[in-house]
């Protein structure tokens, strides 16, 4: 079966500094999508990456995929307190009308201070 | 476009009483998937609907579950005879089948508790 894996688990970092989170995925997907999720709340679409060498930035986010070494990074830079949340990273590996089970990492738990 | 509703936001029951939850997508979205999640783990896939036909289910969807999607409207996912086990987020999403991005826009969760 699909495994994600992300890492850091958590992450806390002050505010200004520059991150990046990384997610590996172990097979074979040209799709991959990153969500934002607050405490008790649901997930929020923040980026879906369609090809290999796509990077898509909204904000201080910016997210890129190599689907050749099944890779996916979500860079952040000079981070505000407003970043604080959980990011997943999610793959799914359908084909054409076969897309839609996503398979998620565990989530990184982010925590931006002053 | 109202989102994703989920519908009670939160449950709480006795181990061994059925619960029933009720999803309504967003409206033009031909598909619907419930996952499950945990705390301190990512969602986990359940099972989705195209329309009314339930193409996938998990191998984590035991006898106990059950989910429909009558009309390819709303959908409701069952669980009989409650276990301490069960009680986790229940989300539920919606996307549209196309060739595009395929996002699944998420619902707001129903919270189950078994005590």
């Amino acid at each position: 079966e699909l495994k994600v894996e992300q890492n850091p688990l958590f992450l806390s970092m002050q505010e200004g500094k520059n991150y990046t989170i990384y997610c590996n995925y172990s097979t074979t997907s040209d799709r991959l999508y990153w969500y934002r999720q607050d405490p008790g709340k649901s997930l929020e679409s923040l980026f879906v990456l369609l090809s290999n060498g796509a990077v898509k930035q909204e904000g201080r986010l910016m997210a890129s995929l190599d689907t050749k070494a099944r890779l996916s990074t979500l860079h952040i830079t000079a981070a505000v307190h407003d970043l604080s949340a959980t990011y997943f990273c999610a793959v799914d590996t359908g084909r054409g009308s076969t897309l839609g089970r996503l398979y998620f990492g565990r989530g990184t738990q982010l925590t931006v201070w002053p | 476009d109202t989102g994703v509703s989920q519908d009670p936001r939160h449950k709480i029951t006795k181990r061994g009483q059925n619960v029933t939850f009720r999803c309504d997508p967003i409206s033009e979205h031909n598909r619907l998937y419930w996952y499950r999640q945990t705390l301190g783990q990512g969602p986990e896939f359940l099972t989705y609907f195209q329309n009314e036909a339930q193409l996938e289910k998990s191998r984590l969807l035991s006898d106990r579950f059950s989910a429909e999607r009558p009309k390819g409207s709303f959908s409701t996912l069952e669980i009989q005879r409650t276990e301490q086990g069960d009680s986790a987020m229940y989300l539920c999403a919606s996307s549209l089948n196309t060739r595009g991005s395929g996002t699944q826009y998420f619902g707001p969760g129903t919270r189950l508790t078994v005590l």
